[in-house]
């Protein structure tokens, strides 16, 4: 099966509402990293967190090992907030390769 | 600046042409990768090099070829290009100095007629 889940596969807001993204997966990990992907555009990372929770604006990513899961939270959504976000993780299992797999994204549309 | 580049942006050729791909980075990092991203945005590793040296080879057909002249550049090779090789690649840096925390560059596009 599929080592990374996202959840939802897509989502649409109006501006101003909280966006919660989960990642789920089915290893334990090296390392967990969150994208942001404007259409077109590179990939951005946005936090490093293998475990805990992380702060950067209106964004807050929590790792929770135990459970097997990664959330992005993002509040008071913005029009320009719209793109994909996408989680990796290095599989315990890759001893310092670095190697990523990444989750298929949550699609964040965010209206006016 | 320090960031990962990429070259070219956009790539257009005919189905059996040869390609390549530049990357660069200016982060002082020691390992480098190519990932393939597909028309539906999902993202694969493809490679991944460690001060020169191969370090992930993912199943990839043998037409593509990673070249590593030095570990701030990772150059990728397509001998002779298909039409399911349409995609955008990224290459990106990392070190375990900075945990393996990875950056990317902007991609290139290809688009194989």
């Amino acid at each position: 099966g599929q080592q990374v889940q996202q959840s939802p596969a897509s989502l649409v807001l109006q501006e101003g509402e909280n966006a919660e993204l989960q990642c789920n997966f089915s290893t334990s990990l090296n390392s967990m990293q969150w994208f942001y992907q404007r259409p077109g555009g590179s990939l951005v990372s946005l936090f490093y967190n293998p475990s805990g929770t992380k702060h950067s604006g209106r964004l807050t990513s929590t790792t929770v090992i135990k459970e097997r899961r990664s959330s992005l939270h993002i509040s008071s959504s913005q029009t320009t907030d719209s793109g994909t976000y996408l989680c990796a993780l290095e599989p315990a299992y890759n001893t310092n390769t670095g190697k990523l797999t990444f989750g298929d994204g949550t699609v964040l549309t965010v209206k006016p | 600046e320090t960031a990962v580049f990429q070259t070219p942006n956009y790539h257009v050729t005919q189905v059996g042409n040869e390609v390549s791909f530049n990357c660069k980075q200016t982060l002082g990092h020691d390992t480098m990768y190519w990932y393939k991203q597909d028309s539906k945005k999902l993202l694969k590793i493809m490679f991944s090099y460690n001060n020169k040296q191969l370090i992930v080879n993912e199943t990839v057909p043998r037409r593509f070829s990673p070249q590593s002249s030095d570990k701030a550049h990772l150059n990728l090779r397509i001998k002779s290009v298909e039409p399911e090789d349409s995609a955008v690649y990224l290459c990106a840096s990392s070190s375990l100095r900075d945990r393996y925390e990875q950056y990317f560059g902007p991609g290139t596009r290809l688009t194989v007629l």
